[in-house]
């Protein structure tokens, strides 16, 4: 099973500024089939990105994923007042199970 | 649009059983799968296993086989999940989502969220 670590814990941002969040895999994911995902309070998880790098239908271009192998970064380019939530990341290149990594949640400076 | 609309919030005994359904609408119900995601209180995602409605055929977690079962109506749309013994660390709030398939297995719909609370 891929063990996924989300880095920090906990981002303290001001709307305008950039974010960068980081999902370290235990093992390489193949052919970076890994997912992000947003969650606000009280809501359900919205996709993202999947494929590392595709935005997911609807999803505003300040929202970018790179990397490859163990290590995945979720950039938001331009913060805006609603992008303050917790992110998800999932890999989904491995056999069952799918795991998901412990959240970083970003507020508001 | 598409639309996964859950059932009701439940509460159950230690070493009861829970079924929650899940009813899909504004797409081809026998087109996607059907997964189970589960979400501990204040804590992080726990993918549970996906159906596949077309053939009926299921696939959960390791940690959940022999206490998951997953079903399908056709005929309604819906997609059912039924955990059995449950435990107070069952407590959780369980989403279906989306899928394309059992490969590549992310979550583009995700339902509304139960709340299943074990408690006696």
């Amino acid at each position: 099973e891929i063990v996924l670590t989300q880095s920090p814990g906990t981002l303290s941002l001001s709307p305008g500024e950039r974010a960068t969040l980081s999902c370290r895999a235990s093992q390489s994911v193949r052919s970076s089939y890994l997912a992000w995902y947003q969650q606000k309070t009280g809501q359900s998880p919205r996709l993202l990105i999947y494929g590392a790098s595709s935005r997911a239908t609807g999803i505003p271009d300040r929202f970018s994923g790179s990397g490859s192998g163990t290590d995945f970064t979720l950039t938001i380019s331009r913060l805006e007042p609603e992008d303050f939530a917790v992110y998800y990341c999932q890999q989904y290149g491995d056999s069952p199970p799918y795991t998901f990594g412990q959240g970083t949640k970003l507020e508001i400076k | 649009q598409v639309q996964l609309v859950q059932s009701g919030a439940e509460v159950k005994k230690p070493g009861a059983s829970v079924r929650v359904s899940c009813k899909a609408s504004g797409y081809t119900f026998s087109a996607y799968f059907i997964n189970w995601v589960r979400q501990a209180p204040g804590q992080g995602l726990e993918w549970v296993g996906w159906i596949n409605p077309n053939s009926g055929v299921s696939h959960s977690a390791e940690k959940f086989q022999g206490s998951v079962t997953m079903t399908r109506d056709t005929s309604i749309n819906t997609a059912y999940m039924e955990l059995s013994g449950l435990r107070s660390d069952d407590t959780a709030v369980y989403y279906c989502a989306r899928s394309l398939g059992d490969f590549p297995v992310y979550f583009d719909h995700w339902g509304q969220g139960i709340l299943v609370t074990v408690s006696s």
